[in-house]
């Protein structure tokens, strides 16, 4: 997992807070993937991103989550008012090219991710 | 019914002994299936990646995918304790912006 840094590592917020997860991905990476692991759960695609451009937003819930992925800087992952159900391990992953992510060619690389407590 | 489905155990075997993890899966459009490592509090590592039909070996592991059947596996030979972990499988259709989908993940204790 070297080379993906997340951070906070953890993360405490109260409910209708705002929470803001950060994600460099790795040297030499210019596509970025954020996943949500629930409790039990395996990971849950969330949102690709490319630099400047979300390329597939499909498991972004349609209201308080955005994300973005600025010219210079990390990826960001924002949650707005938050509630209960959002405590969860978010895991962002990155990955050199187009090619299939995940596959030898492209091989998706994680972090350690942020572990979101709703209180 | 689940793109994919694996059973999350947990599952406990003694050290040596041989492993075998799985998961079936329900779209026939998956083409790209992989196996993930997950230590506690930790990311995701690739562990085996294996394109359609067929066999890979890589030392004590061996990933197996029977599309026929929509059926993968995961062997792991002569378990260790730094085996113990989580295992995930994650599947890919044939487009290269298409994210993976993962099962649930099985538990795995080796014990010594």
């Amino acid at each position: 997992n070297a080379g993906v840094m997340q951070n906070p590592r953890h993360l405490v917020r109260r409910r209708g807070q705002e929470a803001r997860l950060r994600c460099s991905p790795m040297k030499g990476h210019s596509h970025v993937y954020w996943y949500r692991q629930l409790p039990e759960e395996g990971l849950k695609f969330m949102v690709y991103l490319q630099k400047e451009n979300i390329i597939d937003e499909s498991g972004m819930p349609k209201e308080r989550f955005s994300a973005e992925f600025p010219k210079e800087g990390p990826s960001i992952l924002r949650i707005q008012q938050v509630v209960r159900g959002d405590s969860a391990a978010y895991f962002c992953a990155s990955s050199p090219g187009m090619q299939v992510a995940g596959s030898y060619n492209s091989p998706l690389h994680f972090g350690n991710g942020t572990r979101l407590t709703v209180t | 019914q689940k793109e994919v489905e694996q059973d999350p155990g947990p599952l406990s075997v003694p050290e040596g002994a041989i492993v075998s993890l799985n998961c079936t899966y329900s779209n026939s459009a998956f083409q790209y299936f992989m196996w993930y490592r997950q230590y506690s509090r930790k990311g995701p590592e690739l562990l085996m990646y294996t394109y359609s039909s067929g066999n890979k070996e890589d030392g004590r592991f061996t990933a197996q995918v029977d599309k026929s059947s929509k059926y993968i596996s995961l062997f792991i030979r002569d378990s260790q304790p730094s085996d113990s972990a989580t295992y995930l499988c994650a599947m890919s259709r044939n487009s290269g912006n298409t994210p993976l989908v993962f099962g649930k993940g099985t538990r795995l204790s080796v014990i010594a």
